[in-house]
């Protein structure tokens, strides 16, 4: 079974510094598609960020980056220059030809 | 603004009453997807449109219906709602299914069962 897992409940970054969440994921396909999405309290969820897998180049999009590590199934986001308005839920998402899952969620806080 | 819209915002039934939740889209996307997201959870896919092929999770009680008369328009349908049904239900759209195109949600709608 594809799972994916954020070992991080919660996190918190000083505003302007540069937090790391964490993903993980298990499969046995080659061929599949990952992404960052964002959910700010009571507002709509967001796509943050996307990596395919047969994609060796990790994304970028602005302050946000990840680095993907195929071999290790491991998948995580980098917040730049981080802002207030980053302060979200941000969940991790794997999917494939026939399967979509979140992860866990990690409950991000900014700090002024 | 493409957009996806659902209604209401906020959605109060009584216990095991019928309630029905409505979502929209301006995107021409062919899937539309409804999920569960219980407070501080994932979202729990519950079932897809394809076009019109409806496409059901294996663990989504018979409770839970849907319904897409159109491109436009989905409708998530409750029969008998019991208090573990409380929860914020997201309605996305893509382009196409369980693919590298992103979801667009909408607000969601924040289900009350009292």
């Amino acid at each position: 079974a594809q799972t994916v897992t954020q070992s991080q409940p919660e996190m918190s970054v000083q505003e302007a510094e540069t937090v790391t969440l964490s993903c993980t994921y298990d499969t046995s396909e080659s061929d599949y598609y990952l992404f960052w999405y964002k959910q700010p309290p009571s507002r709509q969820m967001i796509l943050v960020i996307r990596q395919e897998a047969y994609k060796q180049q990790n994304a970028t999009e602005n302050r946000f980056s990840v680095n993907f590590q195929k071999a290790a199934k491991s998948f995580s986001l980098k917040i730049s220059d981080s802002q207030l308005g980053d302060a979200a839920m941000y969940f991790c998402a794997y999917s494939t030809g026939n399967q979509f899952y979140f992860g866990t969620g990690t409950s991000l806080t900014v700090i002024p | 603004d493409a957009m996806v819209i659902q209604n209401p915002r906020y959605q109060v039934t009584q216990f095991g009453k019928p309630v029905t939740l409505s979502c929209s889209q301006t995107l021409n996307h062919n899937v539309m997807y409804w999920y569960q997201q219980k407070s501080s959870q994932a979202p729990k896919l519950l079932f897809h449109y394809y076009d019109k092929d409806f496409n059901n999770e294996a663990d989504t009680p018979d409770n839970f219906q849907s319904r897409r008369p159109n491109t436009s328009f989905c409708f998530l349908d409750i029969r008998s709602p019991g208090l573990g049904d409380a929860a914020m239900y997201l309605c996305a759209t893509s382009r196409g299914v369980y693919s590298n195109q992103p979801q667009h949600f909408g607000d969601g709608t924040r289900l009350s069962i009292l």
